[in-house]
């Protein structure tokens, strides 16, 4: 079974402060790929990363960076510096390959993070 | 930049009525998705569409669902009789590579009364 579990319903942080965003998945495939998707008060899914399960590098991309680790099936994020625009809820997804062969994508339960003023 | 756009942005129905949300996906891509979010809740697969069928569908997708891809351009989710459970923000999304990441409309909200 395919799962993914986003054990931080919510955080509070004070601007300025660093957060990570915890996610842990299950699979039972080789192959499958990781993502971290935005939502802000808008709605809208924004798509941040992607990753395959054959590149463990971590990545950083201006404020953010991610920390995958196969060994403990993790996929942290970290924001660095938080701001305020960075409220939003965040979700971490999990694909791999269905039985049609077509990727099907899970999503965790998101994270809500509060970024204060 | 090219997106996937959703319509209606938002729609209230009376229970039992059929809806039909409409998505035109980024033109080059070939995978078609619905997903639902329940108000505050997690983003739930739907469906999943490739070469004109569905590829996988979730126990959600029961037979009031539908989707179709009507011209080559639009990728419409049917609800036929509609349950007040129904209500919430629909995602469409596409993809262009199968494992690729995806893209999402801004989402329709439906609101069953």
């Amino acid at each position: 079974a395919q799962k993914v579990t986003q054990a931080q319903t919510e955080i509070s942080v004070v601007e300025k402060e660093d957060v990570t965003l915890d996610c842990v998945y299950e699979t039972r495939d080789t192959t499958y790929y990781l993502f971290w998707y935005k939502q802000p008060p808008s709605g809208e899914l924004v798509f941040l990363i992607r990753r395959n399960s054959f590149d463990e590098q971590n990545e950083i991309s201006g404020r953010y960076s991610w920390n995958f680790q196969k060994s403990t099936s993790s996929f942290n994020f970290t924001i660095t510096a938080s701001q305020v625009v960075d409220s939003a809820v965040y979700f971490c997804a999990l694909s791999e390959a269905g039985a049609s062969g077509t990727y099907k994508y899970i999503f965790g339960t998101g994270t809500r993070l509060k970024v204060l003023a | 930049e090219p997106e996937v756009t959703q319509t209606p942005s938002h729609q209230v129905t009376q229970m039992g009525q059929e809806v039909i949300l409409r998505c035109v996906p980024i033109s080059n891509h070939l995978y078609f998705y619905w997903y639902r979010q329940i108000l505050g809740q997690k983003v739930e697969f739907l469906v999943s569409f490739y070469n004109n069928e569905i590829s996988e569908k979730s126990e959600i997708f029961d037979d009031q669902f539908s989707v179709e891809r009507p011209d080559g351009s639009n990728f419409t989710l049917k609800i036929r009789s509609t349950k007040l459970e129904d209500s919430a923000m629909y995602f469409c999304a596409s993809k262009g590579l199968s494992t690729g990441e995806l893209f999402f409309g801004e989402g329709s909200r439906l609101t069953v009364l």
